[in-house]
């Protein structure tokens, strides 16, 4: 595809379940970032991939929260035990090569009822 | 005080009919609204949603309507069919403020063949 894409874009899932949320990044680039858009704030850095080194969870806000790259390519994030502070536009960016631009997904947006 | 009004528990239609579910709302901060459907003993399915700066959205069968002057949306399936017969909730947010989604008491729609 000609740019990042995650799905779904829209989900809406019950205080306590599960959910996945996966990111298709542009073909060939090495860098993935997962970052959230919580209600009127900016964008908060959850977990950052490069290539095949150890991903970089810093961000990542509680150890309900997971994500794996497979294959250097498509990236899932997961949320267990999804509480209503979960709520947030979920974004997913990749960085290819040398380039310094992100290019970012048009995130998916995470509703807990 | 409830922000967001489902005025009918229940509505009954026909198949292969129109379904007109009603949502009317309060806080004119409102800029983001959804609906999606619940299932007995299952998890809510996001439907549709729509943006203040829009006034319809439309994705197949599914179609919302918002009037912001009259604080009401709307939510029609054209045509209804059995597998539509659901609880239907409209959910509203003032998302540019950093206020979470209120959600409506639902709307029992039944499709009969």
């Amino acid at each position: 595809g000609a740019g990042v894409s995650q799905s779904p874009s829209n989900k809406v899932t019950e205080k306590g379940k599960d959910v996945e949320l996966r990111c298709d990044p542009i073909s060939g680039h090495t860098a993935l970032y997962w970052y959230r858009q919580s209600l009127g704030q900016g964008l908060e850095f959850l977990i950052y991939f490069q290539g095949n080194s150890a991903p970089d969870k810093s961000g990542l806000p509680s150890d309900r929260f997971s994500a794996e790259r497979t294959g250097g390519s498509v990236s899932t994030l997961t949320i267990q035990r999804t509480e209503q502070r979960d709520s947030a536009m979920y974004r997913c960016a990749s960085i290819g090569g040398a380039g310094t631009e992100a290019f970012f997904g048009q995130g998916t947006r995470l509703t807990v009822v | 005080d409830q922000q967001v009004k489902q005025n009918s528990p229940s509505l009954s239609v026909q198949e292969g009919r129109i379904s007109i579910l009603n949502c009317d709302y309060t806080n004119s901060m409102f800029d983001y609204f959804l609906w999606y459907k619940k299932y007995p003993a299952e998890g809510p399915t996001f439907l549709i949603s729509i943006s203040s700066i829009k006034d319809k959205n439309e994705d197949g069968r599914f179609t919302v309507f918002l009037n912001k002057s009259a604080k009401h949306l709307s939510l029609h399936i054209v045509p209804s069919q059995p597998g539509d017969s659901a609880v239907y909730f409209c959910a509203a947010s003032a998302w540019n403020y950093g206020q979470n989604f209120v959600f409506g008491p639902g709307t029992r729609l039944s499709v009969l063949p």
